[in-house]
């Protein structure tokens, strides 16, 4: 079955820090990618998304590229600001239509 | 256009008691989901609906849990009887399954039920 593997946290940075946080991904055929983040208290939001091998989704400084050779999407900004801290989640969606999420991983950014 | 819309947004109930969470998701979405998020396990899909109808509900815990669908515009996720391991933030989200958004999820703000 289809199964999402995200970085453990939390993720911890001073602002203006570069953000990586991994994500890699097994399912059959050609799934879409996604990335949500949770700002406390919220719900989950849609940050950037990918359909297709090699396409770039970005969005509010945030960039991830989908890599079908390696199975990975993560997710990177340049310069992190106190205001990204929240809990990202990577997450897929194949052939089923059922979104699979990976379990999220904290970022805390200081300033 | 109003998002998907949970109520109530806190809920605190003693054990034993029925819990009834609700949902209304985005007019002309086609999919709703029932999500579960705690610390220990992280967010578990309960049950979703295609077309009001469910689909799957392999994730609900156990009988104590029961979720309808009566029309496009409504659902409700029922807890009976409540448990204390019951409490955890409850989301519900919706998607469309056709056009460029397609496979997207639109989540509520979520219910925060405690059990005491």
């Amino acid at each position: 079955g289809n199964s999402v593997t995200q970085m453990e946290g939390p993720v911890t940075l001073s602002e203006e820090a570069f953000l990586t946080i991994n994500c890699t991904y097994t399912a059959t055929g050609y799934p879409s990618l996604f990335w949500y983040v949770q700002y406390p208290g919220e719900g989950l939001q849609l940050l950037l998304k990918a359909t297709k091998a090699d396409d770039k989704g970005s969005n509010k400084g945030f960039e991830a590229t989908y890599r079908k050779e390696t199975t990975s999407f993560h997710l990177e900004k340049g310069s992190v600001q106190v205001s990204d801290s929240a809990v990202y989640f990577c997450a897929l969606r194949g052939g089923s239509y059922i979104p699979t999420f990976g379990r999220g991983t904290s970022l805390i950014v200081h300033p | 256009d109003a998002g998907v819309i949970q109520s109530p947004r806190h809920e605190v109930t003693e054990m034993g008691q029925e819990v009834t969470l609700r949902c209304k998701p985005i007019s002309g979405h086609d999919y709703l989901f029932w999500y579960r998020q705690t610390m220990m396990r992280g967010l578990e899909l309960l049950i979703y609906f295609n077309n009001n109808v469910p689909i799957d509900d392999s994730g609900m815990p156990e009988d104590r849990f029961s979720a309808k669908m009566p029309n496009a515009s409504f659902s409700t996720l029922k807890i009976q009887p409540s448990e204390p391991r019951d409490s955890a933030v409850y989301f519900c989200a919706s998607s469309f399954s056709g056009g460029p958004k397609s496979g997207e999820l639109f989540f509520g703000e979520g219910s925060r039920l405690t059990v005491l």
